[in-house]
């Protein structure tokens, strides 16, 4: 099973400062990554696809990066509908597998 | 609009069983695969199942081989995820999912099963 390691678990930051997101892989999974946003109460969303690539509707503040077993997601400048938990997901083999999420808080 | 809707979520006990449903709307669910995925108590999403939009492959996560079966009903235009002998960590929020390519777009908003004597 490939194990998905977020880092760090919480980032406390301010409305309008940047938001840095890790992810890596315990082994290639190529670009094979998504990243997905997930508010209390609420459905999980579709954020990034293919490592680097924003599903439909997703603001151009959010952007990732990444291949082989390192991925970054990284939020420009944080808008106040931004703060939620953040997550990981490969698809490369089965069984699919996500991280173990990163909170982002308000500070 | 692309939506789904879960239902069947409730309290039972331990070595009991439940159904779920994932009720399509908007889309047709036979042309895709479909995923099950669930959040326990204070813990992250944890992958639990798929279908092909055929229905011939599934997969499973190791914990719930045996006891958890995905079907779908293309009359219905719905998921199901039949669980049995269920356990105490079966605790969790259930959501359905649509299948894109391997990933996960739209998800539904989920539905509670607790396992609980």
């Amino acid at each position: 099973e490939i194990v998905l390691t977020q880092s760090p678990a919480t980032l406390s930051l301010s409305p309008g400062e940047r938001a840095t997101l890790s992810c890596r892989a315990s082994q290639s999974v190529s670009s094979y990554l998504a990243w997905y946003q997930h508010k209390p109460g609420q459905a999980p969303s579709l954020l990034i696809y293919d490592a680097s690539n924003r599903a439909t509707g997703i603001p151009a503040r959010f952007s990732a990066s990444g291949s082989g077993t390192d991925f970054t997601l990284t939020i420009s400048s944080l808008e106040p509908e931004d703060f939620a938990v953040y997550y990981c997901q490969q698809r490369s083999d089965w069984p699919r597998t996500f991280g173990q999420g990163t909170k982002v808080e308000i500070k | 609009e692309v939506q789904l809707v879960e239902s069947g979520g409730g309290l039972v006990q331990p070595g009991g069983s439940l159904r779920l449903s994932c009720a399509a709307s908007g889309f047709t669910l036979s042309n895709y695969g479909m995923n099950w995925v669930r959040q326990a108590p204070g813990k992250g999403l944890e992958w639990i199942s798929f279908i092909s939009s055929s229905g011939i492959t599934k997969y499973y996560v190791d914990s719930v081989k045996g006891r958890f079966t995905i079907s779908r009903d293309s009359a219905k235009n719905s998921l199901y995820l039949q669980m049995n002998s269920l356990r105490d960590d079966d605790t969790a929020v259930y959501y359905c999912a649509r299948d894109r390519q391997g990933w996960l777009d739209p998800w539904g908003q989920g539905t509670l099963v607790t396992v609980s004597s």
